[in-house]
C-alpha cells in the first residue's frame, strides 16, 4: 500500500495563477483533510470531506476550493494564488467516526510569488 | 473559539532526560487527544492517544497524563533520545471529523 499520496512535492506559482493540488490515498478511507502548515502556526484546516461528494470548510477555507469526485481522491484548488498562500501543505484521510488515526501524506511545498 | 494551546515552543534535552510538552484546551467536548510526531521533511504520524476516560496512557519511553479537571494534557518521553528529535503536535477532536491542533513543539535532544 502507498498509504496518502500526493503531487506535486514542490510547486512554484505566481501571484493569480491557479494551480490544483492532488491527494490520493489506498487505503479505502472515508474521511479526507487538507491542513496548511505555516512556521509557529501549528497545523490549520482548510476543507474536509466525510464522504465521496462531499466537502466542509474547515478553520482557513478562503481562496481555496475543494472536490471528492472518487471516495479515494481529494482535490484542493487555489483559484487566484496568493503569497499569503505560500505554505506546506497535508492531505489526510482516516476511517469514519473521527476517533482514529489520520494518516498524513509526505506534503507539497507551495511558493507563491 | 476552540483552541488547543501548547507548550513550550521549543525544547532541549540532554540524553537520557525526560522530554514535557504540555498542552491545555477549553472545549469540554473534546474527548479524543492524540499526539503527532513529524520529522523534517515528513508529514505528521500518530505518536499515542488517550480518550478522557483515563489519566494515564503509557506506550514504551511515551505516556500522556490528562487531567480533565484542569483541561490539560501532556506528554512525557522518558529516557529521551537524539532520534526523538521531531516536532511534536497535540491535538484535540470532540467531533467526527477534525482535529484541533497545536501550534508544535520542537525537541532537539543533545547526545
Amino acid at each position: 500500500n502507498a498509504g496518502v499520496t500526493q503531487t506535486p512535492k514542490f510547486r512554484v506559482l505566481k501571484t493569480g495563477q491557479s494551480m490544483t493540488l492532488l491527494c490520493a490515498q489506498d487505503m479505502n478511507h472515508e474521511y479526507m483533510y487538507w491542513y496548511r502548515q505555516d512556521p509557529g502556526m501549528g497545523l490549520r484546516l482548510i476543507h474536509y470531506s466525510v464522504g465521496e461528494g462531499t466537502t466542509a470548510k474547515g478553520e482557513v477555507p478562503d481562496g481555496y476550493n475543494v472536490s471528492r469526485l472518487k471516495k479515494q481522491n481529494f482535490l484542493l484548488g487555489l483559484e487566484s494564488a496568493a503569497p499569503s498562500q505560500t505554505s506546506v501543505y497535508f492531505c489526510a484521510s482516516t476511517i469514519a467516526g473521527g476517533y482514529y488515526e489520520q494518516y498524513f501524506g509526505p506534503g507539497t511545498r507551495l511558493t507563491v510569488t | 473559539q476552540q483552541q488547543v494551546k501548547q507548550s513550550p515552543q521549543s525544547l532541549i534535552v540532554q540524553k537520557g532526560g525526560i522530554s514535557i510538552i504540555n498542552c491545555a484546551y477549553e472545549n469540554t467536548a473534546f474527548d479524543y487527544f492524540p499526539w503527532y510526531q513529524q520529522f523534517p521533511g515528513k508529514g505528521p504520524a500518530l505518536l499515542i492517544a488517550i480518550r478522557p476516560d483515563v489519566s494515564e496512557k503509557k506506550e514504551g519511553r511515551f505516556t500522556i497524563s490528562f487531567n480533565k479537571s484542569a483541561k490539560q494534557f501532556s506528554l512525557h518521553i522518558m529516557d529521551s533520545q537524539p532520534g526523538d528529535s521531531a516536532t511534536y503536535f497535540c491535538a484535540a477532536s470532540g467531533s467526527v471529523t477534525a482535529l484541533i491542533f497545536g501550534k508544535g513543539t520542537t525537541l532537539s535532544v543533545s547526545s
